[in-house]
């Protein structure tokens, strides 16, 4: 069956640390890959997609990286902060073995928090 | 300022009644999507619409029902048939073309009295 994991676990990091969180996948193969934020209590909000044939993207402290030997994405924060406490969401668009709509699908999330 | 509006953002439910949770875009995107958001699950699509008059059921469809009747709106009813309706719900519109960047509503929090 097709499945989307990521850490569970909330993850706790040191402020100005750098925070590495994880997604991993089975049963698909990802036209891209998008990492989002989840405030509490709010939407998700659009940070970073990746496509199949790229390696490496960043947008500021931000970097993701995709390694389709491995199905695996990582989520990068550099230099975190107090405020990049969240939850980050993986989601994927499969290619599809035919024509016809593809949806994205999220993972769970990863709660991060940075202590101060 | 152009962006995804939900309301209300939070509802309560009685036994038996039917409730309709409002989803109102001006990113004039053609697709718009309903997605349920429970405790330690990832978001899971109820319906989904890529184009006025138009629409498809998600992965978790029963219990659910929606109108395109316009682009900017894309309201989701929530039946009587709908079991367990306690959940988190968000309303999306994404990009047009192959990448879908999603954009999401502030969310209705629905709750059974």
């Amino acid at each position: 069956s097709q499945k989307i994991e990521q850490n569970s676990e909330a993850l706790n990091i040191q402020e100005g640390k750098t925070a590495t969180l994880t997604c991993n996948y089975t049963n698909y193969s990802p036209a891209y890959l998008q990492w989002y934020r989840q405030d509490p209590g709010r939407g998700p909000v659009f940070l970073l997609l990746i496509r199949e044939n790229e390696k490496e993207k960043r947008k500021e402290r931000l970097k993701v990286t995709f390694d389709t030997t491995l199905k695996q994405s990582l989520f990068h924060i550099t230099a975190s902060q107090p405020a990049d406490s969240a939850t980050y969401l993986c989601a994927l668009r499969d290619r599809g073995l035919s024509g016809g709509y593809q949806k994205v699908t999220f993972g769970t999330g990863t709660k991060l928090q940075v202590i101060p | 300022d152009g962006g995804i509006t939900q309301s209300p953002k939070y509802l309560f439910r009685k036994e038996g009644q039917n409730v309709t949770l409002s989803c109102e875009q001006n990113l004039n995107h053609d697709a718009m999507y309903w997605y349920r958001q429970d405790p330690g699950q990832g978001l899971r699509l109820i319906y989904y619409s890529q184009i006025v008059n138009d629409f498809q059921k998600g992965d978790i469809a029963e219990g659910y029902s929606v109108s395109r009747e316009k682009k900017e709106s894309f309201p989701l009813t929530v039946t009587s048939a709908q079991k367990n309706p306690t959940a988190f719900y968000l309303c999306a519109s994404s990009t047009p073309g192959t990448v879908k960047t999603q954009y999401f509503g502030p969310g209705t929090r629905l709750l059974v009295l």
